[in-house]
């Protein structure tokens, strides 16, 4: 049974760096069975996918976070990492990581159960 | 870019009664790549349909899917207490992924 599980700081300043790891257990990032996204949700609003990446390496952003977003993967710790530059009050959200099979990757079959970041100072 | 516009913002049900919500796409998407999902408060969204009209590992058949072009529906066919949250559907397109906005199931 794989789990994904996010963990991090929960608290930021502004102007600084969020970072996040999505640690997956119950079976291996290597196997290229799936794509990981991390996904996130602003306090009482709705969900914003943020970007994803393969064991290969490939990624893609949402557009409106590209220039702030990297997603990284450390297959040796079968994690894959979120960083968010010059954060402001509004990257304060729930913070998900989600997986898509590989196979059918156009939706999320498997979530972890968020972290809360809140950015303040 | 794809917009999800889902309706309406709030349905207000009773137990036993059908829920129907609404996903609107801003052009034509394919069938193929369209989800729809649970969340209930504090709790991390559900897969319930996938490629419209699948329903995923363990949802009950009460859920079901339909729609094509811009226009797909999310239809609950007797509502349980546990289906009281909010529903999302969602997009597949050119390695990007977006949301709709979501529909509250709320008790009347």
């Amino acid at each position: 049974q794989v789990q994904l599980q996010e963990s991090g700081p929960g608290l930021v300043k502004p102007s600084q760096t969020l970072s996040l790891t999505c640690t997956v257990s119950g079976g291996s990032i290597s196997s290229g069975g799936y794509y990981l996204s991390w996904i996130r949700q602003h306090p009482g609003e709705g969900l914003e996918w943020i970007g994803y990446i393969y064991y290969s390496g490939s990624t893609n952003y949402n557009p409106s976070l590209k220039n702030r977003v990297t997603i990284s993967v450390d297959t040796s710790k079968n994690q894959v990492s979120l960083k968010v530059n010059s954060v402001t009050a509004a990257d304060t959200a729930v913070y998900y990581c989600a997986s898509s099979p590989a196979a059918n990757y156009w939706f999320f079959d498997l979530w972890g159960r968020g972290s809360l970041v809140t950015v303040s100072s | 870019e794809i917009v999800l516009t889902q309706s309406p913002g709030t349905l207000s049900l009773s137990p036993g009664e059908r829920a129907t919500l609404s996903c609107r796409a801003s052009q034509s998407v394919s069938s193929s790549y369209l989800a729809w999902y649970q969340q209930k408060p504090g709790q991390a969204p559900r897969l319930l349909i996938y490629t419209s009209s699948t329903r995923a590992t363990g949802i009950p058949d009460r859920f079901s899917g339909s729609g094509s072009g811009t226009d797909f529906t999310l239809t609950i066919s007797r509502l349980e207490p546990e289906d009281f949250a909010v529903y999302y559907c969602q997009h597949y397109g050119s390695l990007s992924w977006t949301f709709g906005q979501g529909t509250k199931v709320e008790i009347k």
